[in-house]
């Protein structure tokens, strides 16, 4: 079946730590979202890319980092210079077209503790 | 720039009676509009989407959107409230920016469903 994955769909990780939230598709999608979800604020966009070899930053990027290497594989890092890292982690693909919608992942739950 | 704006952060319904979530938005384009579900720690299930054909767009679960461009609305209606309807609506546009259409979310709306 197509979709998306996203692994692992619990993360813990100790303040400090760098940690990797992975997200891969068999969608043929060309672009590629991630968001970030907090009680009472919607989904923000930290990154996106349209293609393979480029991305750009969202609305609130510091402290995160991505790449995208290969189309199916679009990871997120999360790193210690982000401050309040604790978040439901959502990664979004669609084709880059008008009137298309994007399909979504079972997100990641982390908790920096 | 696009912007949306879902004017009631939590709305509670009785089982059988009509619902109602309003989504204002703000867009330099024609936008494409969405409505998406999301039940507690899951990811996110398109309603229905509007694309600039019909006004009045149908979707699955037999929730329903009004596109109104001079209101600048897009509100989600539903007649009768089931218990599985409850969970978080968000509402969402789309417009060519920044060199793609990106999706832009509003804050989201908690349907409550009263027994």
């Amino acid at each position: 079946d197509g979709g998306i994955t996203q692994s692992p769909k619990y993360l813990f990780r100790k303040e400090g730590q760098n940690v990797t939230l992975s997200c891969e598709q068999n969608l043929n999608h060309d672009a590629m979202y991630w968001y970030r979800q907090d009680p009472g604020q919607g989904l923000r966009l930290i990154y996106y890319s349209q293609i393979v070899n480029d991305f750009q930053k969202g609305d609130i990027a510091e402290g995160y980092s991505v790449s995208r290497e290969k189309k199916e594989s679009f990871p997120l890092t999360v790193t210690s210079a982000q401050k309040n890292p604790t978040a439901f982690y959502l990664c979004a693909s669609s084709i880059r077209q008008e009137g298309v919608e994007a399909f979504f992942g079972q997100g990641t739950r982390l908790t920096v503790v | 720039a696009q912007s949306v704006t879902q004017l009631d952060s939590h709305v509670s319904v009785s089982e059988g009676t009509p619902v109602l979530l309003r989504c204002n938005y703000s867009s330099s384009y024609s936008p494409s509009l969405f409505w998406y579900v999301q039940h507690p720690n899951k990811g996110l299930q398109l309603l229905l989407k509007y694309t600039s054909a019909a006004t009045l767009v149908k979707g699955i679960n037999g929730f329903e959107a009004e596109f109104k461009k001079s209101e600048t609305s897009f509100h989600l209606t539903k007649p009768s409230a089931h218990m599985s309807d409850a969970a978080e609506y968000f509402c969402v546009v789309s417009e060519r920016g920044r060199g793609s259409y990106i999706p832009t979310f509003g804050r989201g709306t908690s349907l409550i469903v009263h027994p």
